[in-house]
């Protein structure tokens, strides 16, 4: 079973510009969740998505959004973006409820100059 | 809201040396609680969880962590550290259904030989 995949791997931007980030879940995984990964912050909780449906979200201005598809598929954009957002950005699967567990993709790394 | 707290921002430990890293949380209730690693250049992987029942819980790799209700923390513990576990390691806690996974701030080990 392919495991979550989340592309690209690298990102490099400038101040203003937005920018698209893609998770694939694992196959059968209706839940798909998006933090980021800072040195000194760990991971913070930017939103998650049930059934194309965002059902949880974390303390992050109006400028990080996201979606999910019908094929469980999600998108993260952020416009605007600034210096500070430059961080890992992980995404994570699981099959729905916050005790099981998730499986994680290895990051798209966001540089902003 | 439940929290994470993880004191040790990073530790270093010789190679066949025990290990214990340190976590706290903070939740009236019982909570869901989790180990994850990752690895360098990597998304997280589970290592072990705590939902109830025996307070002991043996995870891959080696590890265990130890619930203890009366100081509000699980503890992970490895006996004997091999290279190949130097990582950063992240404590999470749930509280259930479906609600969001918090993380702590991470530990980041360093193996020595």
């Amino acid at each position: 079973k392919a495991g979550v995949t989340q592309t690209p791997r690298y990102l490099i931007k400038t101040r203003g510009q937005q920018v698209t980030l893609s998770c694939s879940p694992i196959s059968g995984h209706r839940s798909v969740s998006w933090y980021q990964q800072t040195p000194g912050q760990g991971l913070q909780f930017l939103f998650e998505y049930f059934s194309e449906t965002q059902r949880n979200k974390g303390n992050f201005p109006g400028r990080f959004s996201g979606r999910q598809f019908s094929n469980s598929r999600s998108e993260m954009n952020v416009s605007t973006l600034e210096l500070g957002d430059s961080a890992l950005y992980l995404c994570a699967s699981s099959l729905g409820l916050a005790t099981e567990k998730l499986f994680f993709g290895s990051g798209t790394q966001l540089s902003v100059l | 809201a439940q929290s994470v707290t993880q004191p040790d921002i990073h530790i270093t430990v010789s190679e066949g040396a025990s290990l214990e890293l340190r976590c706290n949380y903070s939740y009236g209730a019982t909570p869901y609680l989790f180990w994850y690693v990752q690895s360098p250049g990597q998304g997280l992987q589970l290592l072990l969880k705590y939902f109830s029942g025996d307070t002991l819980v043996q995870g891959i790799k080696g590890f265990e962590a130890e619930f203890k209700r009366s100081q509000s923390s699980f503890n992970l513990r490895k006996p004997s550290v091999h290279w190949s576990d130097a990582a950063e390691y992240f404590c999470a806690v749930a509280t259930g259904g479906n609600e969001k996974l918090t993380f702590g701030t991470g530990t980041r080990l360093t193996i020595i030989p």
